[in-house]
């Protein structure tokens, strides 16, 4: 089968720093994707981890311990539009399918 | 905008009813995605195209559900005799495929949606 886990809901304040978990059981797993979706829009693409380690864009970096099965995304300098729902998506090898997460739905507060 | 449109937006049908609905890619993209999410869930896979061929289709897809993509550019889902439970967000997806050894990332650029309420 395939799950993943994250926290349904985190609240941080403008300008702090927060870390949303993601555990998965994926057979055949290739790759977490992030994705960040604002109430009533599309999924909008955020990061891609592949390989063990850490990932850098801008505000945004994505982690991935493949021998722990987790992943994280870490946002910094929060902003109010980072209010929004953030999702992890595993992906599985040979086969362009992708499982995504329950959701975490990131409240930023001024 | 990502650049890939769908059609309706919004749509309200009676139970019984048949639906249709059409995404139009990116025009470079060769992969097609068609996901349903629900209020408070991720998105769900339904189905996946390399160009015109339909390579993969979700268990959870009922023979009621079909889709196409001919000549490999838009896609149409369409759903027969629906369901109060089909109610949901039908989202379509494409991306370019990798690249190169580096680019395994295979971005999927989603649509804005079509949102189903089956009465």
């Amino acid at each position: 089968g395939q799950s993943l886990e994250q926290p349904s809901e985190v609240t941080a304040v403008e300008g702090a720093i927060v870390q949303i978990n993601c555990t998965y059981q994926t057979s055949g797993f290739y790759g977490l994707s992030w994705y960040q979706q604002h109430d009533g829009g599309a999924p909008t693409f955020l990061s891609y981890n592949a390989l063990d380690g850490l990932e850098e864009t801008g505000r945004f970096s994505s982690f991935l311990s493949r021998s722990d099965s987790y992943g994280y995304l870490l946002l910094q300098e929060l902003q109010m539009k980072d209010s929004a729902s953030y999702f992890c998506a595993a992906r599985k090898y040979n086969f362009n399918k992708f499982y995504f997460g329950s959701g975490t739905k990131l409240n930023v507060k001024p | 905008d990502t650049g890939v449109s769908q059609d309706p937006r919004h749509k309200i049908t009676k139970r019984g009813q048949n639906v249709t609905f059409r995404c139009d890619p990116i025009s470079e993209h060769n992969r097609l995605y068609w996901y349903r999410q629900t209020l408070g869930q991720g998105p769900e896979f339904l189905t996946y195209f390399q160009n015109e061929a339909q390579l993969e289709k979700s268990r959870l897809l009922s023979d009621r559900f079909s889709a196409e993509r001919p000549k490999g550019s838009f896609s149409t889902l369409e759903i027969q005799r629906t369901e109060q439970g089909d109610s949901a967000m039908y989202l379509c997806a494409s991306s370019l495929g990798p690249t190169g050894p580096k680019t395994s990332t295979d971005t999927q650029y989603f649509g804005p949606g079509t949102r189903l309420t089956v009465l």
